[in-house]
């Protein structure tokens, strides 16, 4: 079945570095959405990217969608404790379902 | 405003019982969505309904059912519950397909 890819997995970084995960598709996507989800949480929206090439900052957060539109990004500058979580990209590929890529988990070292 | 709330918070049931979880969608927001998260892993869809009807439904056993009531609210059932139905299941509303979603904080479903 169609899916996203979504890499790393796990991410360790110091506090003060910079983060970013990568989502992958192999078919061209009409649009991206980003979540966040806290350790023990739920999924928080973060944005909607929907055309090619689209950058959108959010504070520290920047959001990138690929020329093709089948790859996204999410990059964080110098991470805080505050950024601790999972990091999903979703896509809708047209069926009415929000398929969830299969997240990073980013962990802070103080 | 409130956001998306669900019902119960936790449920412990036993293999072979029924299980029925609520959800109320954000004032407005005519779509709603079930999801499935193992720990560990990304939700994964199970339905999702607009305007009462469903829109979608996700690779999920006929174990598995829901409905949209007229004010929009949802309903999940799961029947003859497995060890491996234990997981936390979403709701999320949003105003419509091509919108993002606002999640519920769940329902922990425990089957023992």
């Amino acid at each position: 079945g169609q899916q996203v890819m979504q890499i790393p997995q796990y991410q360790h970084v110091q506090e003060g570095e910079d983060f970013t995960t990568y989502c992958n598709s192999s078919t061209t996507l009409s649009n991206i959405q980003w979540y966040k989800q806290r350790p023990g949480g739920h999924p928080v929206f973060l944005i909607q990217l929907v055309k090619s090439g689209e950058v959108k900052k959010q504070k520290r957060l920047t959001f990138q969608f690929g020329e093709a539109k089948k790859n996204s990004s999410l990059h964080i500058t110098a991470t805080q404790t505050t950024d601790v979580g999972t990091y999903f990209c979703a896509v809708n590929f047209g069926n009415e379902k929000l398929t969830f890529g299969t997240g990073t988990r980013l962990t802070i070292i103080p | 405003d409130a956001g998306v709330t669900q019902s119960p918070t936790h449920l412990i049931k036993t293999r072979g019982q029924h299980v029925t979880l609520r959800c109320s969608p954000i004032s407005g927001h005519k779509s709603v969505s079930w999801y499935q998260q193992v720990l560990g892993q990304g939700p994964q869809f199970i339905f999702q309904y607009y305007e009462k009807e469903e829109r979608g439904r996700g690779n999920f056993p006929d174990r598995f059912s829901a409905r949209q009531f007229p004010n929009y609210s949802s309903e999940l059932n799961v029947n003859a519950l497995l060890l491996g139905d234990s997981a936390l299941y979403l709701c999320a509303s949003s105003p419509g397909t091509s919108y993002g979603y606002t999640f519920g904080s769940g329902t922990r479903l425990t089957v023992v």
